[in-house]
């Protein structure tokens, strides 16, 4: 697609269910990041992708969160057992290249996540 | 561990009028990049403009400036001629420039803009 494209926009749910937070990054992107935005703060960090792989998962806040991408595509971020705490916007971002210096990341319009 | 720090919640100006939105950083490393991000509603973080550690020149975005300084650890955002678009979160944020470390940003907590007309 043209950009980078998630989904859901919003959900809701009640705590201690799972939930699956979807992002399609921007065609030949080969890296994809997630940050999770709390109400009115900066972003934070959860995980990168190079392909399929993660080189760098040091931001999952707990083991309750875990990500995935298949075919150097798609990514999925599933939180267990969601917690109130959880709730934030979800943003995803790709870029053409996690080697290359260009820096630049294209953004998703994130999933907003509730937590009842 | 690098952190990025913007001092300012909120900052208002006046439509057409100049802006300066403030962002310090804290590093031990000499290269990597600097970069400003508006989010407007839609949530959608959009690229404003970007730095390179190394340049000394001040990069430049049609209405959009930055003052880099280096041995202050200090980068700002200067916004001309202000419009009711650019009403919006900015966030400063900072990425190593290592070879194959991914292109991950690290940001600050964010600067609310109003613009009134």
């Amino acid at each position: 697609g043209a950009g980078v494209s998630q989904s859901p926009s919003n959900k809701v749910t009640e705590k201690g269910k799972d939930v699956e937070l979807r992002c399609d990054p921007i065609s030949g992107h080969t890296a994809l990041y997630w940050y999770r935005q709390s109400l009115g703060q900066g972003l934070e960090f959860l995980i990168y992708f190079q392909g399929n792989s993660a080189p760098d998962k040091s931001g999952l806040p707990s083991d309750r969160f875990s990500a995935e991408r298949t075919g150097g595509s798609v990514s999925t971020l599933t939180i267990q057992r969601t917690q109130q705490e959880d709730s934030a916007v979800y943003l995803c971002a790709s870029s053409l290249d996690g080697t290359a210096n260009t820096g630049e990341l294209f953004f998703g319009e994130g999933s907003r996540l509730t937590v009842l | 561990a690098q952190t990025v720090t913007q001092s300012q919640p909120e900052m208002s100006v006046q439509e057409a009028e100049t802006v300066t939105l403030s962002c310090t950083y804290d590093t031990s490393e000499s290269d990597y990049y600097l970069f400003w991000y508006k989010q407007p509603p839609s949530r959608q973080m959009i690229l404003v403009i970007r730095q390179e550690a190394y340049k000394q020149q001040n990069a430049t975005e049609n209405r959009f400036s930055v003052n880099f300084q280096k041995a202050a650890k200090s980068f700002s955002l200067k916004i001309s001629d202000s419009q009711l678009g650019d009403a919006a979160m900015y966030f400063c944020a900072y990425r190593r420039n290592w070879y194959n470390a991914g292109n991950m940003l690290t940001f600050g907590g964010g600067t609310r803009l109003m613009v009134k007309p």
